[in-house]
């Protein structure tokens, strides 16, 4: 069960450039997501997705992009990199956005902006 | 807002000892509640929740929760710890509107000493 994939694992950017984080889910998911994780602040929502073609911003939207133009791929775009993007960057699935719906989890994207 | 607390940065207890790592919430409306472990360098693995009904939890692992309204808290528990149980733990909450984000606390490193 391959669940909530994303590439790549591991990723050093130089400040300015730009690059695509893909996330993929095979379970038919509706809701997806994307979650930063810093030390000592857990996780932040990015952005996040409740099915194809609509997408709405998290707690901490600056600097990204997303779009989802099929259910199953939810990728996130870094504009013009920034050393403050260095971090850990989960994607997350789940059924529907309602309430009850566990979200799983990918093994995330460690990203270093230098 | 919604909002999660985690008292603790760190626990630290013996193994076959009982341990609890501590939350507390604070949403408008009902709260459905989650624990996430994550262990290093992988991506956070579901371990309970708490939607309705029984106020104690049980989840993978060994783990139980209980769910206290009153105290609007959702500590996590087992009753004996494992070396193995060693990781970062994460409580979640969602409200149950069905348009709710899952908003995560700062987490927890439990360290389970031999």
């Amino acid at each position: 069960n391959a669940g909530v994939t994303q590439t790549p694992k591991f990723q050093v950017l130089k400040t300015g450039q730009s690059m695509t984080l893909q996330c993929a889910q095979d379970m038919n998911h509706e809701y997806m997501s994307w979650y930063r994780q810093d030390p000592g602040m857990g996780l932040r929502l990015i952005h996040y997705s409740v099915g194809a073609g609509i997408t709405d911003q998290g707690e901490v939207p600056n600097g990204y992009n997303v779009s989802r133009s099929t259910t199953e791929d939810f990728p996130l775009r870094l504009l013009s990199a920034a050393p403050s993007q260095t971090s850990v960057y989960f994607c997350a699935s789940s059924r529907r956005m309602a309430s009850g719906n566990t979200i799983y989890f990918g093994e995330g994207s460690w990203l270093t902006v230098v | 807002a919604q909002s999660v607390a985690q008292p603790e940065d760190q626990v630290n207890v013996a193994e076959g000892n009982p341990l609890t790592v501590k939350c507390t919430y604070s949403v408008s409306g009902n709260p459905y509640l989650f624990w996430y472990v994550q262990y290093p360098n992988r991506g956070l693995q579901f371990l309970l929740k708490y939607i309705t009904g029984d106020n104690l939890v049980k989840g993978s692992y060994g783990f139980e929760a209980e769910f206290n309204k009153s105290q609007t808290s959702f500590h996590l528990k087992k009753p004996s710890a494992l070396v193995s149980d060693s990781a970062l733990y994460f409580c979640a909450v969602r409200d149950d509107s069905g348009y709710s984000t899952l908003t995560f606390g700062k987490g927890t490193m439990l360290l389970v000493s031999p």
